[in-house]
């Protein structure tokens, strides 16, 4: 079965500083995976997915993700963080069998970037 | 073009009433969602629809029913809704051949 996991609750990052939350997947076959980012009260926003190609894959609002095949992860990343990207982030993969498409989703991850 | 609209956006019942959560998408998408999203669990997909007129259930469908009599509704049914069902809901549709599915701003709803 397809699966997603985000191992980090939570991620506080100093304002300026790299960030990094953390991704892995479990998919049979070529792995669809997006990056996702809820604001509060608000739904869910599309940043960046990985279909093929180049490992790293740049998205909306400066933010970037590195897929690692050897490793099953899908990291999402941002050289400098600011506050403004305090949110909730989610990683899915997408699960095309039987031509379906259903997404699944981590659990999430809340980002705290502090001033 | 409004994208993905859900109504309402809040709605608190009482236990054992039914209610309609009403999914909109203008954009002439063929797949639609329905998740819920709850505290350390994520989204998790409840039923989903591959085009007009079909339907098929998701991780969690108990104690649901949905409907997609036109292609751009997707509707959710409680018929008698219970405390566990308090969650946020959220709709979500694709278009074939794109990749990545957009969603609607959420229901918060909560069963007393």
């Amino acid at each position: 079965a397809q699966s997603v996991a985000q191992p980090e609750d939570q991620v506080n990052v100093a304002e300026g500083n790299p960030l990094t939350v953390k991704c892995t997947y479990s998919v049979s076959g070529n792995p669809y995976l997006f990056w996702y980012v809820q604001y509060p009260n608000r739904g869910l926003q599309f940043l960046l997915k990985y279909i093929t190609g180049d490992n790293l894959v740049k998205g909306s609002y400066g933010f970037e993700a590195e897929f690692n095949k050897s490793q099953t992860s899908f990291h999402l990343k941002k050289p400098s963080a600011l506050v403004s990207d305090s949110a909730l982030y989610f990683c899915a993969v997408r699960d095309a069998t039987s031509g379906t498409y259903k997404y699944i989703f981590g659990t999430g991850t809340r980002l705290k970037v502090l001033a | 073009n409004a994208g993905v609209t859900q109504t309402p956006k809040f709605r608190v019942l009482k236990t054992g009433q039914s209610m309609t959560l009403l999914c909109a998408q203008d954009m002439n998408h063929e797949y639609m969602y329905w998740y819920r999203q709850d505290p350390g669990m994520g989204l998790r997909l409840i039923h989903y629809s591959v085009g007009e007129g079909t339907t098929a259930k998701g991780e969690v469908p108990d104690g649901y029913n949905v409907s997609r009599l036109k292609k751009q509704n997707f509707l959710l049914g409680l018929e008698s809704a219970a405390p566990s069902q308090t969650s946020v809901y959220f709709c979500a549709s694709k278009l074939t051949g794109i990749t990545e599915a957009f969603f609607g701003q959420g229901t918060r709803l909560t069963v007393v």
